[in-house]
């Protein structure tokens, strides 16, 4: 139990375009999921907390207009990475908490992605 | 806010040996203590963890121990092998979540 996906687990893409990354609970409902970023040979950063149904709560000096956050259901989250450019290439991930009450965070597989 | 200090940064022992790696948080509100394991391009797997009302958890070669009143807690695997090879993050939770800066632990054969 307690699986997390993500889609795609890597993508390139050209400056100035955009890319959505799906984060989907498939075993459980969360109503509360995170974002991350990592860099190599770093610890995780967080982004963003994504609750479902309301508006994303960013962490200081994260972008909302970049970064794009829905959770529009109990398990289905996307971050949206607007006009990217390759400084925002990086490995992308994120968790979500179980409905029931728990704080443990189940984590996706992460995402690659590389900006041309 | 916390702040979860993580020890050592690497670390490398000889297959069958122990590991053991520290952390260190400030906020004694914190309450919840996961470890994870984290191998190279994939995101983090829980592979065990502690609340603040325990001592000691213990999960075949892993083990967790919390002192609550020096605020630290340790990740022990015994009997290592050498798919235990991985980078380590602990965390500690109260209103938020804190990862750990990391450990990246070698199982040489």
């Amino acid at each position: 139990g307690a699986v997390v996906s993500q889609h795609p687990s890597r993508v390139i893409c050209k400056s100035g375009t955009s890319v959505k990354i799906e984060c989907r609970s498939l075993d459980f409902q969360a109503t509360t999921m995170f974002w991350y970023r990592q860099f190599p040979k770093q610890s995780l950063m967080l982004m963003a907390t994504s609750n479902e149904g309301s508006k994303a709560t960013y962490e200081q000096g994260v972008e909302k207009d970049k970064f794009l956050i829905n959770h529009a259901s109990l398990t289905l989250s996307t971050l949206t990475v607007t006009s990217a450019h390759p400084e925002d290439s990086s490995f992308y991930i994120c968790s979500a908490v179980d409905r029931v009450g728990t704080d443990t965070q189940y984590f996706g597989p992460g995402t690659r992605l590389t900006v041309l | 806010g916390e702040n979860v200090e993580q020890h050592p940064s690497t670390l490398s022992v000889q297959e069958g040996d122990s590991a053991v790696i520290k952390c260190t948080y400030s906020d004694s509100a914190s309450n919840y203590f996961p470890w994870y394991k984290q191998e190279l391009g994939k995101g983090p797997q829980l592979i065990i963890d502690i609340r603040s009302n325990v001592g000691e958890k213990k999960d075949q070669r892993i083990a967790v121990t919390l002192n609550k009143t020096a605020k630290h807690f340790s990740l022990h695997i015994t009997e290592t092998q050498p798919e235990d090879s991985a980078v380590y993050f602990c965390a500690a939770t109260g209103n938020q979540f804190y990862f750990g800066t990391g450990t990246s632990l070698t199982v040489i054969p």
